[in-house]
C-alpha cells in the first residue's frame, strides 16, 4: 500500500513565524501536492510538483512556497504565518496524471 | 472554470437507510469523475471513479453513474452502516496533461444504530 506521511498530526505556531510541513511518499510517486481542507470550502490546491525541482501554483498559492528537493519529500512553508493559514493541511501524491491521489492523515495547524 | 457542487450536510440516517448524495459539476473538457471518503482523523481515500459517460463506478455497495446529460455523478448506497459515517468528496479532473483535482465542498453523512 502507498505511504504517505505527514511529519506532525497537530502544530501551534506564532504569527510571524516560518513553519514547515513535510510529506514524504514511499511509492517513488512522480507527482506531489498540497491543499487546504477548511470547512464549507472543500480542499484547494496551494501548490503541486510534478518532479523534483519542479514546482506550480494550485488555486491558492499566496503567502506559501513550496521544496521538492528530494522525489519523496515535498515540504509546504509558511514564510510568515498568519492567523488566517489556521487550517488543516493535506498532503498527497500520485504516480502519473492518470492515476488517483493517495492523501497523507493531515496536519491540522493553529496560528495564534 | 470547472467546478463541482454536492448536497450540503449533515446528513444522519439511520442504519439500513437508502443513502443519495447529490454531485453536479461543470467542467471545460471531458472530466473523470471521483468520489473520495474521509473518515474521522484521517486524510482522504478514493471510493470509486469514472473516467467516461455511462460508466457505472462502484465500491464497497457504494455507485455513482457518469450522467453526461445531466452533468451528474450522484452517490448512490441502498443499505448503510455505522462505520459509513465520513465526509464525502465529489472531484473531477480534466484531461489537460496536468489533471488537477477539482473537489466539491464535501458532505457530512453520520449513520444512526
Amino acid at each position: 500500500d502507498v505511504k504517505v506521511t505527514q511529519s506532525s498530526r497537530y502544530l501551534v505556531k506564532r504569527t510571524g513565524e516560518k513553519v514547515f510541513l513535510e510529506c514524504v511518499q514511499d511509492m517513488d510517486h512522480e507527482n506531489m501536492f498540497w491543499y487546504r481542507q477548511d470547512p464549507g470550502l472543500g480542499l484547494r490546491l496551494i501548490y503541486f510538483s510534478y518532479d523534483v525541482k519542479m514546482k506550480e501554483k494550485g488555486d491558492i498559492p499566496e503567502g506559501y512556497s513550496v521544496s521538492r528537493e528530494k522525489k519523496e519529500r515535498f515540504s509546504l512553508i509558511l514564510e510568515s504565518a498568519s492567523t488566517n493559514q489556521t487550517s488543516m493541511y493535506l498532503c498527497a501524491s500520485r504516480r502519473l496524471p492518470n492515476q488517483p491521489q493517495h492523501f497523507g492523515d493531515g496536519t491540522r495547524l493553529s496560528i495564534l | 472554470g470547472d467546478s463541482v457542487t454536492q448536497m450540503e450536510g449533515p446528513v444522519t440516517l439511520s442504519e439500513e437507510a437508502f443513502l443519495t448524495i447529490n454531485c453536479t459539476y461543470t467542467a471545460t473538457g471531458y472530466p473523470s469523475l471521483f468520489w473520495y471518503v474521509q473518515y474521522p482523523g484521517e486524510g482522504l481515500q478514493l471510493l470509486l471513479k469514472a473516467t467516461k459517460a455511462d460508466d457505472k463506478g462502484s465500491n464497497k455497495g457504494f455507485e455513482a453513474t457518469y450522467r453526461k446529460e445531466t452533468t451528474s455523478f450522484h452517490l448512490e448506497k441502498g443499505s448503510v452502516q455505522v462505520s459509513d459515517s465520513a465526509v464525502y468528496f465529489c472531484a473531477l479532473s480534466v484531461v489537460s496533461g496536468n489533471e488537477k483535482l477539482t473537489f466539491g465542498t464535501g458532505t457530512r453523512l453520520t449513520i444512526i444504530p
